[in-house]
């Protein structure tokens, strides 16, 4: 079965700051992969995704992933953090078998001011 | 549009007694349907997902149990809850598409399950 890596449990940076979030995937085939953002207390929100063609992919709220097959990565950038973006950040990854998607184990973001 | 909702959003319950957590999906049909649960520290984990009524795919050996008795109704049980039953659980529907696995999950609010 397919996995994912978040090698960062926890990331603080400023606001106004930029921010990186890493993600390594197991998969032996084209994967399709996910950023979701989970608020305190809420569920998930999708980011953005990739299934094929350009390799960088933009989503909401100014959030970008480069999907890097080289590497099995699909990290999440954004150029300047905002408070409101303190949350978990979940990458996920589907494979290509009807129902079957697979979490990372977060990594929660503080944004100091 | 659709809609996921979820109950109960808090649920304290002793050691031992039974569980049911229930889902329901709003404005779509044959949608897959999953339970996740998030315990503190420890991410999401994939507990049951399921392509149709009766048909259920566990992820991992537990003391948790799922159902679909409806197409559009997705219910997490125990008979014997246990302390480690303690965490988030999310549930979450997508639809069936042309490429399998490439389905976004829309996540309902979750419920908050709470053993001592």
């Amino acid at each position: 079965a397919q996995s994912v890596t978040q090698p960062d449990i926890h990331i603080t940076v400023s606001e106004g700051a930029s921010l990186e979030l890493r993600c390594n995937y197991s998969y032996g085939a084209t994967p399709y992969l996910f950023w979701y953002v989970q608020s305190p207390g809420q569920g998930l929100q999708l980011l953005l995704k990739y299934f094929s063609g350009d390799t960088l992919v933009q989503g909401i709220k100014g959030f970008e992933a480069e999907f890097k097959r080289s590497q099995s990565s699909f990290n999440l950038r954004k150029p300047s953090v905002h408070w409101s973006d303190a949350a978990e950040y979940f990458c996920a990854v589907g494979a290509n078998r009807e129902g079957d998607m697979r979490f990372g184990a977060g990594t929660r973001l503080t944004v100091k001011p | 549009s659709q809609t996921i909702h979820q109950w109960p959003a808090t649920l304290v319950q002793p050691v031992g007694s039974p569980l049911s957590l229930e889902c329901t999906v709003e404005g779509t049909s044959n949608p897959n349907l999953y339970w996740y649960r998030q315990a503190a520290g420890r991410g999401l984990q994939l507990l049951f997902y399921s392509v149709g009524i009766g048909q259920i795919s566990s992820e991992v050996p537990q003391n948790l149990s799922a159902s679909r008795p409806q197409d559009r109704q997705f219910i997490l049980s125990s008979k014997k809850l246990l302390l480690s039953d303690s965490g988030f659980y999310l549930c979450a529907w997508s639809v069936k598409g042309s490429l399998a696995g490439a389905n976004v999950l829309t996540f309902g609010a979750g419920s908050r399950l709470t053993v001592l």
